[in-house]
């Protein structure tokens, strides 16, 4: 059983280009969320997918946004890209449509803008 | 809206019981997670309460009450390695679900 996964492990942007970071969640898993991570701080919830639609999303600006497709695996994309947006971004798998408990996080990509 | 309250910062000495709190305030909860993070790398699943009371997984074990907006993790048998933040996450649902996290307790246990 693979855990999830995320690419690019690290990656560099300047401001006002647009960046896409990819995951692919734990076999079987068709629920993933994503966060944005600042350093010292909780992870803060952008958005859910369940099977390839979007139910839940937190208080981001519409230009965050994500795919989920039919494997299961996941994309968040950010356009106009902020010097706020540097960050990790965390993607976590789970089992069904949010009735069951245990998220996996995959290991984060570290956004940086510049 | 929706707030989570940790405390930031706790020191514990290692074989002994500590207990971080989290309160919190949110419309159409639908549970509760503990989860630990180390420096450096990703959040790791502890617990889950959906239900009022204790649920126990080994050497941790995390209380709720629904109606007093509060949860507790309890960590028994201190080691050096459960030095690592740990986040108390509400998820709820409203039209749509969410998870909070709050910013997490530092946790340092000391010889």
């Amino acid at each position: 059983e693979t855990g999830v996964t995320q690419s690019p492990t690290h990656l560099i942007k300047t401001r006002g280009q647009q960046v896409t970071l990819r995951c692919s969640s734990q076999s079987g898993h068709n629920t993933v969320s994503w966060y944005q991570q600042a350093l010292g701080q909780g992870p803060q919830f952008i958005f859910q997918y369940y099977r390839e639609e979007e139910n839940g999303r937190g208080n981001f600006p519409p230009r965050f946004s994500g795919l989920q497709f039919p494997n299961y695996s996941s994309e968040l994309n950010v356009n106009a890209l902020e010097l706020d947006d540097s960050a990790l971004y965390l993607c976590a798998s789970s089992l069904s449509g949010g009735t069951l408990n245990e998220q996996f996080f995959g290991p984060g990509t570290r956004l940086t803008v510049l | 809206g929706q707030n989570i309250d940790q405390p930031t910062e706790m020191t514990a000495t290692e074989g002994a019981i500590v207990q971080i709190n989290c309160t919190y305030q949110t419309s159409g909860f639908n549970g509760l997670f503990w989860y630990q993070q180390h420096a450096g790398e990703a959040p790791t699943f502890l617990s889950y309460n959906v239900l009022d009371g204790l649920e126990e997984k080994g050497r941790f074990s995390s209380f709720l009450s629904r109606s007093k907006g509060y949860s507790y993790l309890l960590l028994k048998e201190l080691q050096m390695k459960d030095s690592a933040s740990y986040l108390c996450a509400v998820r709820s649902y409203t039209g749509g679900f969410k998870t909070i996290f709050g910013a997490g307790t530092r946790l340092f246990v000391k010889a």
